[in-house]
């Protein structure tokens, strides 16, 4: 099983401030078949980035994925006061179980 | 517009069982795998299950292998998972998304509580 591992657990920024997150795999994420989501309190998780950089339908070009193999970053440029959520990095490459990170919650500060 | 929509999580007792449902609309069911997806309360993420379109090819995690059963019913648009011998690390909100992976359409959730 690949173990994601998301850091930092909790992110304190301001609004207009740049957002690094980090996701870590185990092992080698085949095909950089890695995504993002960003979860609100009460709702079900949004698709932000997948294929490691690829943005999702809807989604602002604030946010950016990067990273490949074993080491991937969802950036968010300006933060808006919308963005402040919990953020999971996911991977659904060739091997099962298909796994999430444990998420960084992003607060403002 | 894609929808999905669960039902039929509630409390149980540890050792019972219980059947999700999620009823899509807005796109050809039958084209697409589906899978259920948990969380625990205050917690992450879990990949509980997929089933392909005609519902031939099941895969599921470790922890509910043997326990659970994911089906659909392409001609009622209806996704499955019957939950038997239940427990209380089971409790959760399952979520039905649309395709394997990635999920970019996901249900608003259902709550299953397994507790004495």
């Amino acid at each position: 099983e690949i173990v994601l591992t998301q850091s930092p657990g909790t992110l304190s920024l301001s609004p207009g401030e740049r957002a690094t997150l980090s996701c870590r795999a185990s092992q080698s994420v085949s095909s950089n078949y890695l995504a993002w989501y960003q979860q609100k309190p009460g709702q079900a998780p949004r698709l932000l980035i997948y294929g490691a950089s690829n943005r999702a339908t809807g989604i602002p070009d604030r946010f950016s994925g990067s990273g490949s193999g074993t080491d991937f970053t969802l950036t968010i440029s300006r933060l808006e006061p919308e963005d402040f959520a919990v953020y999971f990095c996911h991977q659904y490459g060739s091997s099962l179980p298909y796994t999430f990170g444990q998420g960084t919650k992003l607060e403002i500060k | 517009q894609v929808h999905l929509v669960e039902s039929g999580g509630g409390l149980v007792k540890p050792g019972g069982s219980l059947r999700l449902s999620c009823a899509a609309s807005g796109f050809t069911f039958s084209d697409y795998y589906m899978t259920w997806i948990r969380q625990a309360p205050g917690k992450g993420l879990e990949w509980v299950s997929y089933i392909s379109g005609g519902g031939y090819y099941t895969e599921y995690a470790d922890s509910v292998r043997g326990r659970f059963t994911i089906s659909r019913d392409n001609a009622k648009n209806s996704l499955y998972l019957q939950m038997d011998s239940l427990r209380a690390e089971d409790t959760a909100v399952y979520y039905c998304a649309r395709k394997n992976a990635p999920h970019k359409d996901w249900g608003q959730g259902t709550l299953v509580t397994v507790s004495s």
